[in-house]
């Protein structure tokens, strides 16, 4: 199962790391990567990346904003966000992909999802 | 807006048959598998298909999912009051190096 931190309420510029603990399953096979769900609207994948060798991918759409890292030792995935603004007030979901191989995979577990909330 | 299309909305009756469609392109669906999330009020997203046609463990055989050229698509038979929920498809995108979404559908079951 993956078990991520809490709710978050941050200020504009701020910035915020979500964690996420994975258990259950050989964590350095499997990638992680993180979903984002703002209010009322639909899934964005934002990146990935694969515990053995820390290989990372982006989303376009997101890179250069969030980092996404791992530590094998506690078998933990971090995402990394910085400068919020009040549009990353969102659901911040991590996520397991089921295959070794990045665009077979499909992604069977879900973490339990982070609300962070943006407001000065 | 989206890179997959789906209608935004769909229902049904108890007992009747439903179909959520997943329009892409050649650069995604086309070449790539599809995979569906249900997604209940307040809950994260639960995997209900994945590879076009294969069914996760624990997912009633009720849900059944295809594929042709640009388009996917998930049926379920047998519609119960626990399928209501958004229903999104996902498909990896070989112009962007990462997955893609659809808008989601909300089912409503009546």
């Amino acid at each position: 199962q993956l078990v991520q931190s809490g709710a978050e309420v941050k200020k504009p510029g701020d910035s915020l790391t979500i964690s996420c603990k994975a258990s259950g399953y050989r964590f350095s096979s499997f990638w992680i990567g993180w979903v984002r769900q703002v209010p009322g609207q639909d899934l964005e994948w934002m990146g990935i990346i694969f515990p053995a060798d820390s290989d990372t991918r982006y989303s376009p759409s997101f890179q250069g904003q969030v980092t996404i890292s791992v530590d094998k030792s506690i078998t933990t995935a971090y995402l990394y966000l910085s400068r919020l603004k009040a549009s990353d007030t969102a659901t911040y979901y991590c996520v397991r992909t089921d295959l070794a191989t990045i665009s077979l995979g499909a992604f069977d577990l879900w973490g339990q999802g982070t609300k962070v909330f943006v407001s000065s | 807006q989206s890179v997959l299309t789906q209608p935004p909305s769909a229902s049904g009756t108890p007992g009747q048959r439903v179909t959520i469609s997943c329009s892409g392109s050649n650069s995604n669906i086309g070449s790539n598998s599809v995979n569906w999330y249900q997604q209940l009020p307040g809950t994260a997203p639960k995997l209900v298909m994945s590879r076009n046609d294969q069914r996760p463990s624990g997912v009633p055989d009720r849900f059944s999912g295809s594929k042709s050229g640009t388009t996917a698509s998930l049926a379920i038979s047998g519609l119960r009051s626990e399928d209501e929920a958004n229903y999104y498809c996902s498909s990896w995108a070989d112009n962007l190096n990462g997955w893609v979404f659809g808008g989601g559908t909300h089912l409503t079951v009546l």
